[in-house]
């Protein structure tokens, strides 16, 4: 089954506490990206790669880290987590070979930084 | 730069009642359009896409949309609702010949008997 996996679910911190969230697909798609999601924002990109080794901001990257070291893994990373950095996450694939192909989301991770 | 603008940010509708959901983009050429949901919990699902085969597109659960060039619209339509249709609906656009999804702010669909 095609899908992209993104782990923890729900996650809660504490101010400055690294944490690493981590996605995962099975398509062998080229494109991933990382996305917030706020109320009455709706998705905001974080950041984006276009395949190994290559990664760059998206419109919200400040905070955020991110590496592409394999084809189907994309972590997204918080050095230092802050509060208003709580938030829905999500990770998307999608090919860059089908011009009119959708992104697959994962299933959302629940940040809560305190 | 590119836009998603979603008219309502709750709807309301009576079971078996016509479900409209507004999205209008600005861009000069027609970009590739679609409509997620997201379920309480869930992540977000495709519903439809347009990608100028035709400009009446059907999606899944008896979702479809219309695009019209001339008022840079895709509005979601559903002619009669259920209790499961109540969710987030998301409309985003993809320019041509690029990978970004642009979103807009999401239209949460409630359904009441």
């Amino acid at each position: 089954e095609a899908q992209v996996t993104q782990n923890p679910r729900y996650l809660i911190t504490v101010t400055g506490k690294k944490l690493t969230v981590t996605c995962s697909q099975n398509m062998n798609h080229e494109y991933m990206s990382w996305y917030r999601q706020d109320p009455g924002l709706g998705l905001r990109q974080i950041y984006y790669s276009m395949n190994v080794e290559v990664t760059d901001k998206g419109d919200v990257p400040e905070g955020y880290k991110v590496s592409r070291k394999e084809k189907r893994n994309f972590p997204l990373i918080l050095e230092s987590p802050s509060p208003n950095q709580t938030s829905l996450y999500f990770c998307a694939s999608s090919s860059v070979k089908v011009a009119n192909t959708e992104a697959f989301f994962g299933q959302g991770t629940r940040l809560t930084v305190v | 730069a590119q836009s998603v603008t979603q008219l309502g940010s709750h709807v309301s509708v009576s079971e078996g009642a016509l479900v409209l959901l507004r999205c209008n983009y600005s861009s000069s050429v027609p970009p590739y359009l679609f409509w997620y949901v997201q379920y309480p919990n869930q992540g977000l699902q495709l519903l439809l896409k347009y990608t100028s085969a035709a400009t009446l597109v059907k999606g899944i659960n008896g979702f479809e949309a219309e695009f019209k060039k001339s008022e840079t619209s895709f509005h979601l339509t559903k002619p009669s609702a259920h209790m499961s249709d109540a969710a987030e609906y998301f409309c985003a656009v993809r320019k041509r010949g690029y990978n970004k999804l642009i979103f807009g702010a999401g239209t949460r669909l409630a359904v009441h008997p």
